[in-house]
């Protein structure tokens, strides 16, 4: 079974801060990764997607991907309190897929 | 924009009902996805379907079917609702075969099942 970890959390962090939120992977062929945000009670909405190693930016998002060490992360820079969420990691490896992670929930606090 | 549509919200049902989970997308994608989300076990693939009328096994099918008649509509079947199948259902949609291609999720369906 590939596997694609994060760390449960949850992750607190204060209004302003930068979130730093952490996903590995153990299928080293994998070829593209996402970020989803998840509010309570509602579906997963993509926020990023990276391919290639290095830093991909949006907004006060960027997405950190390392293929040599197998992880790839999100930082949230101006952390709100509207971050507040669950945030998913996801790989696609072969096929159709996504494989995802169970999720680092994230708490701005003011 | 994407638009994925699940036909319910909430759904409560009797234990031994068959059920029907309806997905509609409207962008034309060829792959289709059922996940099921339960706390503490993540997002875990049920079925998905590349094509119409085609199918392939996740990694929980047990108790499910599913239905691919049309590109846009993908059904997910329980056959004989039970208690354990309670969970939030959700139905995603993808683009081509590119693994570049990004999976756009629907709102999801609260199933219970008493």
């Amino acid at each position: 079974q590939k596997e694609v970890e994060q760390n449960s959390g949850p992750l607190s962090v204060p209004e302003g801060a930068i979130a730093s939120l952490n996903c590995t992977y153990s299928d080293r062929v994998s070829q593209s990764f996402f970020w989803y945000r998840q509010y309570s009670g509602k579906s997963p909405e993509l926020i990023m997607s990276i391919y290639s190693n290095g830093d991909k930016e949006d907004g006060r998002f960027t997405a950190q991907l390392n293929k040599a060490s197998q992880y790839v992360s999100l930082l949230i820079r101006d952390s709100q309190p509207s971050d507040s969420a669950t945030y998913l990691c996801a790989v696609i490896n072969s096929g159709y897929a996504l494989n995802f992670g169970k999720g680092t929930s994230l708490l701005v606090t003011p | 924009d994407v638009k994925v549509t699940q036909s319910s919200r909430y759904l409560v049902k009797r234990t031994g009902e068959k059920v029907f989970l309806e997905c509609v997308q409207d962008m034309d994608h060829e792959n289709m996805f059922w996940y099921r989300q339960d706390p503490g076990l993540g997002l875990r693939l049920i079925y998905f379907s590349y094509d119409v009328k085609m199918k392939e096994k996740g990694d929980i099918p047990e108790g499910y079917s599913v239905s691919r008649e049309k590109k846009e509509r993908f059904s997910l079947i329980l056959e004989s609702a039970s208690t354990n199948q309670t969970s939030m259902y959700l139905c995603a949609s993808r683009p081509g075969q590119s693994s570049y291609n990004e999976q756009f999720f629907g709102p999801g369906t609260r199933l219970t099942v008493l």
